[in-house]
């Protein structure tokens, strides 16, 4: 199966700063990558699907990029709403995995 | 608009069996562009996708190798909605566990809209 390896695990940053999250990949997995941002007791929302493709209705300060086995997720001028969760997730098998996360929190 | 709301016991006890289902409104169990997933998510194990449901001129099902053997996920066409059935938990399920609609866009799979979660924990 592939495994995803999110770097760092958790992240402080002050509004208006821009931010980038790793994630890894074990194998080539093209641009299978999305992703996804959890707030506390909510369920994760798409933010960006096919590595770098922007889900309709997400602001344009979220931005990925990435290709095989090294995928990056950019947030520039921090909002307070984007201090959250942040996953990967690889849709190139079946077998659907996630990153481990990255905690996003105000400094 | 896709929603999808799920209902289920949220404590259920060693070796029985977890039930939940999620109902759809917005699109159809049966639909050809959609599958229909399940996800749980705790403290120690993250995020796992656990497996789907999906119609493509006949059902299909899918589930991850940790729960393969006591894994069913099962559409129900006459009430629209589709369900998690896991047997002999233990604590180790202890977790959030979500239903999600997986929609293909450009080609790759997009999870566009999840359930709310129910919290389910494993204890006598």
């Amino acid at each position: 199966d592939v495994q995803l390896t999110q770097s760092p695990s958790s992240l402080s940053a002050s509004v208006g700063d821009t931010v980038t999250i790793t994630c890894r990949a074990s194998q080539n997995i093209n641009n299978f990558l999305n992703w996804y941002q959890q707030k506390p007791g909510k369920a994760p929302k798409i933010l960006i699907y096919g590595a770098s493709s922007l889900q309709d209705g997400v602001p344009s300060r979220f931005s990925g990029s990435g290709y095989g086995t090294d995928f990056t997720l950019t947030i520039s001028s921090l909002q307070p709403e984007d201090f959250a969760s942040y996953y990967c997730q690889h849709t190139y098998t079946t077998f659907y995995t996630f990153g481990q996360g990255t905690k996003l929190e105000i400094k | 608009q896709v929603q999808l709301q799920q209902s289920g016991p949220g404590l259920v006890k060693p070796s029985q069996t977890l039930s939940l289902t999620c109902v759809i409104s917005g699109d159809n169990v049966s639909s050809s562009s959609s599958a229909w997933n399940w996800v749980r998510q705790s403290p120690s194990r993250g995020l796992e996708w656990l497996g789907r449901t999906y119609h493509r001129s006949k059902w299909y099902t899918d589930y991850a190798d940790i729960v393969k053997d006591r894994i069913s996920v099962n559409p129900d066409t006459s009430k629209n909605q589709f369900s998690l059935q896991l047997i002999s938990v233990t604590p180790e399920d202890t977790a959030v566990y979500f239903c999600a609609r997986k929609i293909t866009v450009s080609g790759k799979g997009v999870f566009d809209s999840w359930g709310q979660g129910i919290l389910v924990t494993v204890s006598s």
